[in-house]
């Protein structure tokens, strides 16, 4: 079965450290995204792509930053985590086009920057 | 730009009442909208979208275009339905989605 998993699924680091959180998808979905959650703000876009070589940027981008070299993965890299980043990461994928908008999540990785 | 309202941050009712959950969106033209849950350590999921017209769970939602509203509702509450609740909005096409800011429900013994 399709399905998008993220790893790891728990992670502490220190700040000013560069930590980088996978997300894998076997849809074949174009579309991927970034988001982050935390209390009272919901689910916020870091980053997305909407193809190999395509990233744009998201409401909270700062910080972060991704790249896409194949249709499966969207790594997102924080270059130096600070402790305004914990918070627990979701990534997201879908195919696209009218009527094609519906995400599947991954399970979340939950992050702590001490 | 796209934006979607969830005015409350938490709704409490009793097993039996009857749930809704309120969405407004804002958006010039004809969008998506869907609505997502996540229970309680679990991944978020799509629980239904206006297009398919359908019943999960018990849950109905209708697109009211000239209140630009998508309230999520349930005749009678269960335990199970206690999770947070995610309006999303899609413009359509490839585009990204905006999601509310959640409401968490909870459903009272």
């Amino acid at each position: 079965d399709a399905e998008i998993t993220q790893s790891p699924r728990h992670k502490i680091t220190e700040t000013g450290r560069q930590v980088t959180l996978a997300c894998h998808q076997t849809w074949n979905h174009n579309n991927m995204f970034w988001y982050r959650q935390d209390l009272g703000h919901g689910l916020r876009l870091i980053h997305y792509s909407y193809g190999v070589q395509d990233t744009n940027k998201g409401e909270v981008s700062d910080g972060y930053s991704v790249s896409r070299s194949n249709t499966e993965d969207l790594p997102l890299t924080l270059e130096s985590a600070a402790s305004s980043q914990t918070s627990v990461y979701f990534c997201a994928s879908s195919e696209g086009g009218v009527g094609k908008n519906e995400q599947f999540f991954g399970p979340g990785t939950r992050l702590t920057v001490l | 730009a796209q934006r979607v309202t969830q005015p409350e941050k938490l709704l409490s009712v009793f097993k039996g009442a009857p749930v809704e959950l309120k969405c407004n969106y804002s958006y010039s033209g004809s969008p998506e909208l869907f609505w997502y849950v996540q229970y309680s350590r679990q991944r978020l999921q799509l629980l239904l979208r206006h297009i398919s017209r359908e019943s999960i769970k018990g849950f109905t939602a209708d697109l009211n275009k000239g209140e630009t509203s998508f309230h999520l509702k349930k005749p009678f509450a269960q335990e199970e339905d206690s999770a947070m609740y995610y309006c999303a909005l899609s413009p359509g096409g490839y585009q990204k989605v905006t999601f509310g800011i959640g409401t968490k429900l909870q459903v009272i013994p």
